[in-house]
């Protein structure tokens, strides 16, 4: 069975890091892309990166180009969200999802609610 | 190029026939598949359709999904209440470089 299981929610200041993470399970983890998706409280979708864990291949999209960093671990099955320094707009549920390239993201986590807040 | 735009809201009695628009640009739909999203509140959102109208085991032949230039519907017919929930389209955007996907419909049902 298809598992993607994140890590738990956090609560965090301004300023701190924070790395989060999206352990996959069930299909073998190198032949999928791997997306992270922010939604903000109340607010829609957004697609913040791909990675593939086959190559390490990895697309921000151009609004969070720099503001976060997308890595994997192929040996942990894991794919990883990364801030350095964190803001209160970073308050958001993070959601990764396993791409199918004929069916899209065919399956999801169940999203890691980060909260920033001084 | 134009991320999809979906209408804020939709709604329909029990029963009912509603369709959720996503008008896109040549640089995602237009020339991508078009996929639909089901999130009820509270939890991950859920694939509905892929490519051309599939969709996963599970998901009722109420749902529909088609495509025409740069634009996208949903459609829902015999709708029912556990169908409330926010809609999304997705599409591969050519000039971006990334998935793309619009911002969304709340469908509530009367």
């Amino acid at each position: 069975e298809v598992q993607l299981v994140q890590s738990g929610a956090e609560v965090k200041k301004p300023g701190e890091s924070l790395k989060i993470s999206c352990k996959a399970s069930g299909y073998s983890f190198s032949e999928h892309w791997i997306v992270w998706v922010r939604q903000m409280p109340g607010k829609g979708l957004e697609c913040m990166g791909i990675v593939h864990p086959g190559d390490s291949h990895i697309r921000y999209s151009p609004s969070f180009l720099g503001q976060v960093t997308i890595s994997r671990d192929n040996f942990l099955n894991t794919a990883y969200l990364q801030w350095s320094s964190l803001k209160a707009s970073d308050t958001a549920m993070y959601y990764c999802a396993r791409h199918e390239p004929t069916r899209g993201f065919d399956y999801w986590g169940q999203g890691t609610l980060v909260t920033v807040s001084s | 190029q134009s991320v999809p735009t979906q209408p804020p809201s939709a709604s329909g009695t029990p029963g009912q026939r509603v369709t959720i628009s996503c008008s896109g640009s040549s640089s995602n739909i237009g020339g991508n598949y078009v996929y639909w999203y089901q999130q009820v509140p509270g939890a991950a959102p859920k694939l509905l359709i892929f490519g051309y109208n599939q969709r996963p085991s599970g998901v009722p032949d109420r749902f529909s999904g088609s495509k025409s230039g740069t634009s996208a519907s949903l459609a829902i017919s015999g709708l029912r209440s556990e169908d409330e929930a926010d809609y999304y389209c997705a599409s591969w955007d050519d000039s971006l470089g990334i998935w793309v996907f619009g911002g969304g419909t709340k469908l509530t049902v009367l």
